[in-house]
């Protein structure tokens, strides 16, 4: 029973690029929640897809932007890249109503030079 | 806005000790808890919750305490193992699959030999 994959595993790029970062959920579970980790912070929100929809965005610009296909996979898209962005990026899947704990991938950690 | 506060960056325990890990939020719409454990170059990995109805949770050497009126949860790790090393997250929800998980900044655990 696969987990959370998550592709590439290590990006690095230049400021003002764009980026797009995979996400395969556990299978049996059809939401993805995408998460920011800054070293030394806890993971920040920075939204959740089901449906193919996003449902929940926490406090992230526009130049983060996201998809959810039908078979539950995910993509995370951010744009103009600021040295900021820099951080491990994390996606989560989970299933059911009510909360549910979030499985995690073991992340992409992208690099703004 | 910090709306889960884990205020000790890092504990070091003796093996075989008991390790309490704090965990302090300001939000009391959250009504779900959780703990997280997150090892190096992994994603975080969900270890026990618990619902604000209750007051306790066990799961084997893991219990969580929830004291609703001081908004503080801890979480005991009895006896504490050299595995157990790591960096535990607390975060809470409000209780709808449609919600963000909100996380603190984290614990570095150290059990010492």
């Amino acid at each position: 029973d696969a987990g959370v994959t998550q592709s590439p595993t290590h990006l690095i790029k230049t400021r003002g690029q764009q980026v797009t970062l995979r996400c395969s959920p556990k299978s049996g579970h059809d939401t993805v929640s995408w998460y920011q980790q800054a070293l030394g912070q806890g993971p920040q929100f920075i939204f959740q897809y089901y449906e193919e929809e996003e449902r929940q965005r926490g406090n992230f610009p526009d130049r983060f932007s996201g998809h959810q296909f039908p078979n539950y996979s995910s993509e995370l898209n951010v744009n103009a890249l600021l040295l900021g962005d820099s951080a491990l990026y994390l996606c989560a899947s989970s299933l059911g109503t009510g909360p549910s704990p979030l499985h995690f991938g073991n992340g992409t950690r992208l690099t703004v030079t | 806005d910090q709306q889960v506060k884990q205020n000790s960056p890092s504990l070091s325990v003796q093996e075989g000790r008991i390790s309490i890990l704090n965990c302090d939020y300001t939000n009391s719409m959250f009504d779900y808890f959780l703990w997280y454990k997150k090892y190096p170059a992994e994603g975080p990995t969900f270890l026990i919750s618990i619902s604000s109805i209750k007051d306790k949770n066990e799961d084997g050497r893991f219990t969580v305490f929830l004291n609703k009126s001081a908004k503080h949860l801890s979480l005991h790790i009895v006896p504490s193992q050299p595995g157990d090393s790591a960096v535990y997250f607390c975060a809470a929800v409000r209780g709808s699959r449609d919600d963000k998980i909100i996380f603190g900044k984290g614990t570095r655990l150290h059990i010492l030999p």
